[in-house]
């Protein structure tokens, strides 16, 4: 059974903290490891589809990095501002179509 | 802009109910997705469909059905509404390729009282 992991579950962060946290997924078969960012009251949207072991990728104050070979990725945002409260999910290919979603690290920024 | 809507933001239905969830998508996409997600779980597939009047059952079908007429509208049915299927729904839809991103709808709160 294929099983995504993310910890810590909820996260409460200093305005101006930098922060971090992980996804774990099955090091076997490695396909893809996506990244989603849900604010309250919006639609979740992608922030990074990773595939290269090594990999690292940026979009303005978050990154995230990935090891295929241990099963695991970062996600770093750098100086949190009350904008980045969100849940963030990671999710890992099935076989198919399907991806297997973890249960999200909901990160909360105080002012 | 990509775009996926959904019928409803709030619902409140009660008990035996039927319910219709509608999604659509403007994408062109050929895969549809129908998640719930509850709170401490993470998002829990319920149907899919690869292509119009093609479906796969998810991890929690029971209680549900799903009918894809046309390739940008797919729908969620509870046939006869339960408590338990109190919930937040989140319609998504991506390419056909395996691994694509899924573009999401704001998502569905539904009561079932």
């Amino acid at each position: 059974i294929l099983n995504v992991e993310q910890s810590p579950q909820s996260l409460h962060v200093q305005e101006g903290d930098s922060t971090n946290f992980t996804c774990s997924f099955p090091s076997s078969n490695f396909y893809a490891l996506h990244w989603y960012r849900w604010e309250t009251a919006k639609s979740p949207e992608a922030l990074f589809v990773m595939t290269l072991n090594g990999d690292e990728k940026k979009k303005g104050r978050i990154s995230a990095t990935l090891n295929t070979k241990e099963g695991y990725s970062y996600l770093y945002i750098k100086g949190s501002q009350p904008e980045d409260s969100a849940t963030y999910l990671c999710a890992f290919p099935r076989s198919n179509y399907q991806l297997i979603w973890g249960a999200g690290t909901k990160l909360i920024i105080k002012p | 802009d990509v775009k996926v809507t959904q019928s409803s933001r709030y619902l409140v239905k009660r008990t035996g109910e039927k319910v219709f969830l509608e999604c659509v998508q403007d994408m062109d996409h050929e895969n549809m997705f129908w998640y719930r997600q509850d709170p401490g779980l993470g998002l829990r597939l319920i149907y899919f469909s690869y292509d119009v009047k093609m479906k796969e059952k998810g991890d929690i079908p029971e209680g549900y059905s799903v009918s894809r007429e046309k390739k940008e509208r797919f729908s969620l049915i509870l046939e006869s509404a339960s408590t338990n299927q109190t919930s937040m729904y989140l319609c998504a839809s991506s390419l056909v390729d395996r691994g694509k991103t899924q573009y999401f709808g704001p998502g569905t709160r539904l009561l079932v009282l």
